[in-house]
């Protein structure tokens, strides 16, 4: 069955710090998502993305975000300088339309931030 | 943001009998709905869903009722097995244009042998 693959599963890092956070969709799927799950709180969406641009994103998405599909399989996100706040597993999702569709989600990269 | 809510942090069960979560949503617009469930270090991973023009959905041995009037949806499982031990979590479709899902906190099902 198609997956949803991340890397990396952890990523530890020092606040300030950037990071990139890679994603492998499935690969007829034209919509990817991030989403992100503080310990102990909700899954939240981050952003969605089609066609090579945001479609949406959240007011968590702020300018020390930024998404890119660079080559036509994977998909990124970068935090330019994290904070302490954004220690939280991160979702990639991708889905083939986006509407009443299913969301195939990755298995996540956990990021800690110290 | 409280627009869907799982109101049971967790849930346990016998092997065998019947499993009952619940999901209410505030929003009267949200017309599609999504059940996902989750193991430890895995991502969500889809389950079952249902548009509004349906009241319930079936598969298998999990079926989703939508209560349009109430604002609400439950996950039937019958009959539970322990290997349906997980956080379960309800979505809503925001946004058809662009997929956005918003989730419910989640409760944990415990199926016990």
């Amino acid at each position: 069955e198609p997956e949803v693959t991340q890397t990396p599963s952890h990523q530890v890092t020092q606040m300030g710090q950037e990071v990139i956070l890679r994603c492998v969709p499935i690969s007829n799927h034209l919509y990817f998502y991030w989403y992100r799950q503080i310990l102990g709180q909700k899954v939240e969406f981050l952003v969605s993305f089609y066609n090579n641009e945001i479609s949406e994103k959240s007011e968590i998405f702020d300018d020390q975000f930024s998404v890119e599909r660079p080559d036509g399989s994977n998909f990124t996100l970068k935090i330019r300088s994290t904070k302490l706040e954004d220690s939280a597993m991160y979702f990639c999702a991708s889905s083939e339309y986006s509407g009443a569709n299913v969301l195939t989600f990755g298995a996540g990269s956990r990021l800690t931030v110290l | 943001d409280q627009q869907v809510k799982q109101n049971s942090p967790s849930l346990s069960v016998q092997e065998g009998r019947i499993s009952i979560l619940n999901c209410d949503y505030t929003n009267s617009m949200f017309d599609y709905f999504l059940w996902y469930k989750k193991y430890p270090a895995e991502g969500p991973t889809f389950l079952i869903s249902i548009s509004s023009i349906k009241d319930k959905n079936e598969d298998g041995r999990f079926t989703v009722f939508l209560n349009k009037s109430a604002k609400h949806l439950s996950l039937h499982i019958v009959p539970s097995q322990p290997g349906d031990s997980a956080v379960y979590f309800c979505a809503a479709l925001v946004s058809s244009n662009t997929g956005k899902l918003i989730f419910g906190q989640g409760t944990t099902l415990q199926v016990k042998p």
